[in-house]
């Protein structure tokens, strides 16, 4: 039982480099959300998808964009990569918006 | 003001003692609340559920609600080394994302 599963684990970037985070959920849950965490400041949400084809804000949003393929994967996208994105980011995923979420194991990404 | 407020710790304890984590919030609309753990370099996982005020128990957990006075606390009796990992409080309207804490460190020294 796979659950929520994220890709890359780890990775490394330089500055203006761009890439995706992957996100995919096994559960047929309808909202997911992208995390960042930080030392000190808990889990920020940068954006989420309550339901496929829509995508809203969350606390974080600048710099990022997010694409809900479908319904099981929803993809976090960094254009032109800072050093303050350097961070834990987790994905997570619920049967609606607002119920116990389900996390991945996160990606560790470090911006150089 | 934050919506939720969580004491970030560090705490560390005696194996064997009762802890006891709390988190205030401002936001009178919340209904569900949650408890989640996470141990080092591993995703949150929820620990403990409950959407009324009064106690709801789980093994060696407590879950306890106070709405009136807008606090939730999570209970461990006779805490375990294995019971070493960050905590979080969540919480929602019921319609909305997750309200988190900023989570309590705790480390349970045998």
């Amino acid at each position: 039982n796979a659950g929520v599963t994220q890709t890359p684990k780890f990775q490394v970037l330089k500055t203006g480099q761009s890439m995706t985070l992957q996100c995919a959920q096994d559960m047929n849950h309808n909202s997911m959300y992208w995390y960042r965490q930080d030392p000190g400041m808990g889990l920020r949400l940068i954006y989420y998808s309550a339901s496929e084809g829509t995508t809203d804000k969350g606390e974080v949003p600048n710099g990022y964009n997010v694409s809900r393929l479908n319904k099981r994967e929803f993809s976090l996208r960094l254009e032109s990569a800072a050093p303050s994105q350097t961070s834990v980011y987790f994905c997570a995923s619920t049967p609606r918006t607002g119920d116990i979420q389900y996390f991945g194991a996160g990606t560790r990404l470090s911006v150089l | 003001q934050k919506e939720v407020e969580q004491d970030p710790g560090p705490l560390s304890v005696p194996e064997g003692a009762i802890v006891s984590l709390n988190c205030t919030y401002s936001n009178s609309a919340f209904q569900y609340f949650m408890w989640y753990r996470q141990y080092s370099r591993k995703g949150p996982e929820l620990l403990m559920y409950t959407y009324s005020s009064g106690n709801k128990e789980d093994g060696r957990f407590t879950a306890q609600v106070d709405k009136s006075s807008k606090y939730i606390s999570l209970f461990i009796r006779d805490s375990q080394p294995s019971d070493s990992a960050t905590y979080l409080c969540a919480m929602d309207e019921g319609n909305t994302p997750l309200v988190f804490g900023k989570g309590t460190r705790l480390s349970v020294i045998a």
